[in-house]
């Protein structure tokens, strides 16, 4: 089974709108963290926002906010009032376990989304 | 300079070729780590170094041998490689906690380095 599910292939959104990409997510693990990540046509993988499992409170960063709900194993992005340069690959990814786990994350198949003028 | 740089950031070579691809990273980080990004195919996890000891080889098969010589330098050497390794490689780091914790958590990549296989 896949430890993380991003449904949405590719997602059109008109500029200055908000969009919402989802993930789910599949652990056993109590401790764990949440990541997404951006990916322009660059290459560079950019850290967008980080949601960890014993977190209380949604993440947020500037234009972008984690819509965490535990129960359900998901955790979308939002990304608010689109502009032309959010237009990238979006990836989900998860870092499972405590301690001994380290940094190791598991990636999504990504989100590409393509924003309009 | 850029926090994780890799070169080169192309790269074409044939089955018999030997190659190697180098990161380095500039923050200060004691973990670092080898990605493969195939097309239409979640990132994969590749190598794992922690305090510049390999902690991680998901099953990557021995024509890629990745080298660690310190905690800012990382690379992949290739050798005999198949078309189907054509793909961007990217390299990451990032900071451990104490005792090889999660630390700060997030990994920071590179722009990958793109190879074909001819």
């Amino acid at each position: 089974a896949q430890k993380i599910t991003q449904t949405q292939p590719g997602m059109f959104v008109q500029e200055k709108e908000a969009v919402t990409l989802d993930c789910t997510y599949d652990t056993s693990d109590q401790s764990y963290g949440l990541f997404w990540y951006k990916q322009p046509s660059s290459g560079e993988m950019i850290f967008l926002i980080y949601q960890g499992s014993y977190d209380e409170q949604n993440a947020t960063e500037g234009r972008y906010s984690l819509n965490f709900q535990k129960a359900r194993k998901s955790a979308n992005l939002v990304i608010s009032a689109s502009q032309l340069g959010d237009s990238a690959m979006y990836f989900c990814a998860m870092r499972e376990g405590g301690r001994a786990a380290g940094n190791k994350l598991t990636f999504g198949g990504g989100t590409r989304v393509l924003v309009k003028p | 300079e850029t926090g994780v740089t890799q070169t080169p950031r192309h790269l074409v070579m044939g089955m018999t070729n030997k190659k190697s691809l180098k990161c380095e990273q500039h923050l200060g980080h004691n973990a670092m780590y080898w990605y493969k990004q195939s097309a239409k195919k979640p990132l994969e996890l590749m190598f794992v170094y922690n305090f510049k000891e390999q902690t991680e080889n998901n099953s990557v098969p021995s024509r890629f041998s990745p080298e660690c010589p310190n905690s800012s330098h990382l690379f992949l050497h290739l050798h005999t490689l198949q078309p189907e390794d054509s793909a961007l490689y990217l390299c990451a780091s990032s900071q451990l906690g104490l005792a090889g914790g999660p630390g700060t958590g997030e990994l920071f990549f590179g722009e990958g380095s793109r190879l074909t296989v001819l």
